[in-house]
């Protein structure tokens, strides 16, 4: 099945820098590729997704970008701001629509 | 309601007992997903039902865990002879089968403490 792999597992910026984090997968057969956000006492919401016939997206601050001669995906938060600490995790889908997810990442931002 | 709910949010049981728990998804979903967390850990596959196909059960720790889902809706999953290490957040999630990977909507989950 797939093996989905998140690093770094926690990343600290300065408020107004950018963050990455970066995720590699196994089945090239995935063509799904969604990241979430989980706040404190919450359940994980999805902030952007991207398909397989796509490179890159882009919504405001967040953008994800997707390599799949490599297997990987990464996910990037420009200008951060306090609210964007949080726990991000990436997931992979394949055509069986069963979704595996990385580790999470725990995103702390500096005022 | 409009999105997936759980009950009940927060439950306390003592150890050796049974508890259930129990996953309303959005109507019309026909996948559906438990997975734990433990404090501070990442997400951890439970279990995956798809439609009318045999529940894929690859990810439940010991045979003290089960899942139902009764007419393709609600799931019910079921500790029994709780543990301590059982305690954690269980979280479900459902989205709509298709041809390609869809968003999956997660539930607030049950926080679950063994005492």
């Amino acid at each position: 099945g797939e093996n989905v792999e998140q690093h770094p597992s926690t990343l600290s910026v300065q408020e107004g820098d950018s963050a990455v984090i970066k995720c590699t997968y196994s089945d090239s057969a995935s063509n799904y590729f969604p990241w979430y956000k989980q706040e404190l006492g919450k359940g994980p919401q999805l902030i952007i997704d991207i398909r397989s016939n796509v490179g890159e997206k882009k919504d405001q601050r967040i953008a994800v970008t997707l390599n799949k001669t490599a297997k990987h995906f990464s996910l990037h938060i420009t200008e951060t701001q306090p609210e964007d600490s949080a726990v991000y995790f990436c997931a992979a889908s394949n055509r069986n629509n069963r979704l595996a997810f990385g580790k999470g990442n725990q995103v702390v931002v500096i005022p | 309601g409009a999105g997936v709910s759980q009950s009940p949010s927060n439950k306390v049981t003592e150890k050796g007992k049974d508890v259930e728990l129990r996953c309303d998804p959005i109507s019309g979903h026909t996948a559906l997903y438990w997975y734990r967390q433990s404090l501070g850990q990442g997400l951890e596959f439970l279990i995956y039902f798809q439609g009318n196909s045999a529940p894929d059960k690859s990810g439940l720790p010991s045979d003290r865990f089960s899942a139902e889902r009764t007419g393709g809706s609600v799931s019910t999953l079921t500790i029994q002879r709780t543990q301590q290490e059982d305690s954690a957040v269980y979280l479900c999630a459902s989205s709509i089968a298709g041809q390609e990977g869809t968003e999956a909507f997660f539930g607030q989950g049950t926080r679950l403490t063994v005492v």
